[in-house]
């Protein structure tokens, strides 16, 4: 178990539906990523959350939106499904940098297992 | 905008060889981080051996290592004694500051390992 929590592991839609992929991050920490990974375009960063406000964008549709709520957990919006939406959709978390005991610094950077999203 | 590229989208090796997956990426900062990422057909990604781009020395975990040529802007990876449990997706990607940033991810390359 990496910590980081999503549901649900698998769902399947129709097209024009919406649907919301949860993630809970690793205890404390305060970053929170959304991924795509699909067959055509790889795995792509979709968008990130800090404490609660977005903090960076990347290829996300307009009709993807996200938030981060106060307990840290994130939502995924999608709607008006299309059958080029069906993914893996991956969720990370990562804290603050610290030292592990090999001199390392641990950047705590972790994945969820993922959410498969079929559109039908 | 950094790109990571893997020119080898599949490759085989047999158990107990040796295989390297190559990477390049493109990049205009000084000081950054690359990683390379197992995906087994479980789906999770699974970090294997990370590079800071300021230590010249390559980074070392058990059979993994990497060859890091920063002025070519090349991070390969080198499995040693291939085991039928690295059949994967093999994922190189790029960060520009440890913690708070995102990773831009190349194609991957699929390695399968046979008996």
């Amino acid at each position: 178990d990496s910590g980081v929590t999503q549901t649900p592991k698998h769902l399947i839609t129709a097209t024009g539906q919406r649907v919301t992929l949860r993630c809970s991050p690793r205890s404390g920490d305060l970053s929170v990523y959304w991924y795509q990974q699909s067959l055509d375009q790889g795995l792509q960063f979709l968008i990130q959350y800090y404490n609660g406000e977005e903090r960076a964008k990347g290829n996300i549709l307009e009709r993807f939106s996200a938030q981060q709520f106060p307990d840290l957990h994130s939502e995924l919006n999608l709607s008006s499904l299309e059958l080029g939406d069906s993914a893996l959709y991956f969720c990370a978390s990562s804290g603050t940098p610290t030292i592990g005991t090999g001199g390392q610094w641990d950047y705590g950077y972790t994945f969820g297992s993922g959410t498969r999203l079929t559109v039908v | 905008a950094q790109t990571v590229t893997q020119s080898q989208p599949e490759m085989s090796v047999q158990e107990a060889e040796t295989v390297t997956l190559s990477c390049t990426y493109d990049t205009s900062e000084n000081n950054y981080y690359l990683f390379w990422y197992k995906q087994p057909p479980s789906r999770q990604m699974i970090l294997v051996i990370r590079q800071e781009a300021y230590k010249q020395q390559n980074a070392t975990e058990n059979r993994f290592s990497v060859n890091f040529q920063k002025a070519a802007k090349s991070f390969s990876l080198k499995i040693s004694d291939s085991q039928l449990g690295d059949t994967a997706m093999y994922f190189c990607a790029f960060m520009k500051n440890l913690g708070y940033s995102t990773l831009t991810f190349g194609k991957g390359t699929m390695l399968l390992v046979s008996p």
